[in-house]
């Protein structure tokens, strides 16, 4: 499984557009990449997920380049309650399960 | 739709001792897991299941055992309790054979081990 590199937190406002950015140098050609948020006391919760370019959903958008290294969860107009540790992985779809490393935790302060 | 439902939530229990944690879903999803996560840790996958019938071995097995008799159960049992089994354990379920659809995951149990 390609592994993760992600910043251990963020902070920002309310309103504020936070970008999260995801590095994953070694991604291999059939891999997707997801994004989960867990707040605390509760299990990660599925947010979008990509192969390239482009993804947008009612939560979040997701971004990708060409060279799919990097990718980068994009949280419009946040809010206290996006408050939470946000997971980046990569995956090639196997049935061995899911690799979470330490995540992001972003704060949103008023 | 109740979803992926975990119990007990919280349970403290001796050194030596042995218990099952309940996992159930109703969304008729084939694959379902097991993670803990520890403080400040992303979550570790302990075991897995593609189907009824069919289980195996994530990255941190040892001390724990599981079975798959039916889609909607995937029970996880601590034979012999020890303290670094003091965790949190999320169970998670999701269509298909593989991890990359969408999991769906429970609230947790939090477990003591004394």
């Amino acid at each position: 499984l390609a592994k993760t590199t992600q910043p251990i937190s963020m902070d920002s406002y309310e309103g504020q557009e936070v970008n999260i950015t995801c590095s994953h140098n070694n991604i291999a050609t059939n891999d997707y990449i997801t994004w989960y948020q867990q707040f605390p006391s509760q299990g990660p919760r599925f947010i979008i997920q990509g192969y390239k370019t482009k993804v947008t959903n009612e939560v979040a958008s997701l971004f990708i380049p060409a060279d799919r290294k990097s990718s980068t969860l994009s949280l419009p107009r946040v809010s206290l309650s996006d408050t939470a540790v946000y997971y980046c992985l990569v995956s090639g779809g196997g049935a061995d399960g899911l690799t979470f490393g330490k995540g992001t935790h972003l704060i949103i302060q008023p | 739709n109740a979803g992926v439902t975990q119990t007990p939530k919280f349970q403290v229990l001796k050194t030596g001792q042995s218990m099952t944690l309940q996992c159930a879903q109703d969304m008729n999803h084939e694959y379902m897991s097991w993670y803990r996560q520890d403080p400040g840790m992303g979550l570790r996958l302990i075991h897995y299941s593609v189907g009824a019938g069919i289980t195996d071995q994530g990255e941190v097995p040892n001390g724990y055992n599981v079975s798959r008799s039916t889609t909607e159960d995937f029970p996880l049992r601590l034979l012999s309790a020890a303290p670094s089994q003091t965790s949190v354990y999320f169970c998670a379920s999701s269509y298909g054979g593989n991890s990359n659809q969408p999991q769906h995951f429970g609230d947790g149990t939090r477990l003591s081990i004394l």
